[in-house]
């Protein structure tokens, strides 16, 4: 069964820039869940999807947002890029979302905003 | 406000020897905790998990144990190998809050 898989793995992008990730679960999973980490915060959680739904959001600015498609794949967009946006972003997957599945990561985004 | 907290950044362990890396949580609605590892550019892997229901639970090499009256939870790993070098993340809850990691050196 294939894993997890985001696009791209690697992206730079200036300030003001807008940037869109993608990220498809293994299949058969309908809850997608992005996180952002970096050195200072460790994994911090974006959001939520499932069933094309948010379920659950984290403590980020709108500028932040996403969507779920309905083969459950799965994109965030950053809009008006900061510096501190730099990251790796990671999406993970699981079956239902419930706090007893396990979620499964996907490799991440690296993104560098300069 | 971290409501779950892993206060040391890293720890180096000697081959052989047995790892402890520690969580402290605040929240005591948590039901449920999580343990996860990462390599360097990959995605973190699930490790183990337990219930507040439980104290300990155990697989192969990795054991946690969580104390609900200190709102503490422990990951122990015997013995350390090598390949144990990796940043580990303790989760709670839904699995939305993550610790910051701490990265585990297996020194030879």
């Amino acid at each position: 069964k294939a894993g997890v898989t985001q696009t791209p793995r690697y992206l730079i992008k200036t300030r003001g820039q807008q940037v869109t990730l993608s990220c498809s679960p293994i299949s058969g999973h309908r809850s997608v869940s992005w996180y952002q980490q970096t050195p200072g915060q460790g994994l911090q959680f974006l959001f939520e999807y499932f069933s094309e739904t948010q379920r659950n959001k984290g403590n980020f600015p709108g500028r932040f947002s996403g969507r779920q498609f309905s083969n459950s794949r799965s994109e965030m967009n950053v809009s008006t890029l900061e510096l501190g946006d730099s990251a790796l972003y990671l999406c993970a997957s699981s079956l239902s979302g419930d706090s007893t599945d396990t979620q499964y990561f996907g490799p991440g985004t690296r993104l560098t905003v300069l | 406000d971290q409501q779950v907290k892993q206060n040391s950044p890293s720890l180096s362990v000697q081959e052989g020897r047995i790892s402890i890396l520690n969580c402290d949580y605040t929240n005591s609605m948590f039901d449920y905790f999580l343990w996860y590892k990462k390599y360097p550019a990959e995605g973190p892997t699930f490790l183990i998990s337990i219930s507040s229901i439980k104290d300990k639970n155990e697989d192969g090499r990795f054991t946690v144990f969580l104390n609900k009256s200190a709102k503490h939870l422990s990951l122990h790993i015997v013995p350390s190998q090598p390949g144990d070098s990796a940043v580990y993340f303790c989760a709670g809850d839904d699995k939305i809050i993550f610790g910051k990691g701490t990265r585990l050196h297996i020194l030879p």
